[in-house]
């Protein structure tokens, strides 16, 4: 079954803004990744935040991990337009260990606005 | 110097036919993978293998059949293809598949069946 839902399903903002996305998912996690996705194109890794971790930072991306209500937001701030884009998590759960196996949410689409 | 390139990427074809897509990784990651995304940007884990041996096959159809001549490649065969099969099939690989599960996606492969 599908492990991750990510709220809003798309997302416009103007250009400077800042953008949350939020995933949640439904079992007990090793760690989650962030993925984002340009139109036509292969997804690209943003960042890893592992179980034990709760905040991690990477440029003007801030992503959060609760475990105990399994949900993790990404936070873009001061957005570009070139953010456009489809953003994916995705969780490698604890008994899909030694797979590598990702389960992805829906993604959300954001579009910033120039 | 890309890191991981599949072909081709694109691929328009009749019912029943059999086509292939080759991948390539030059990262020297163990782990490769092949997922399909839907019409609804759905992305679902077909199969992984790790070091050209199956670790995960994903309930795919016995015409979709997968070939690792070596840990650098990861080929799809897929036999009698029908109108469902219509997708965009990515691969991907990562370092390994326990810890550093950090995917590489190639730019994808849009298969339409007609």
């Amino acid at each position: 079954s599908q492990q991750g839902e990510e709220d809003p399903q798309a997302l416009s903002i103007q250009e400077g803004e800042n953008a949350t996305m939020n995933c949640s998912y439904k079992t007990s996690i090793n760690n989650l990744q962030w993925y984002r996705q340009n139109s036509g194109r292969g997804l690209v890794h943003l960042i890893l935040i592992r179980s034990n971790e709760r905040e991690k930072h990477s440029g003007r991306l801030r992503v959060t991990l609760d475990t105990s209500k399994k949900s993790s937001s990404l936070l873009i701030t001061a957005s570009r337009a070139a953010d456009t884009a489809s953003y994916f998590c995705a969780t490698d759960a604890i008994g899909s260990s030694n797979t590598g196996k990702l389960i992805f949410g829906q993604g959300t689409t954001l579009q910033v606005k120039p | 110097d890309t890191a991981v390139s599949q072909t081709p990427k694109y691929l328009v074809t009749q019912m029943g036919n059999d086509k292939s897509i080759k991948c390539e990784q030059n990262l020297g990651h163990d782990t490769m993978y092949w997922y399909k995304q839907d019409s609804k940007k759905f992305l679902k884990i077909m199969f992984s293998y790790n070091n050209k041996e199956l670790i995960i096959n994903e309930t795919v159809p016995n015409r979709f059949s997968p070939k690792s001549p070596d840990k650098a490649h990861l080929n799809l065969h897929i036999n009698s293809l029908e109108l469902g099969d219509s997708a965009v099939y990515f691969c991907a690989s990562s370092q390994d598949r326990q810890i550093n599960t950090e995917a590489f996606f190639g730019q994808g492969t849009r298969l339409t069946v007609v």
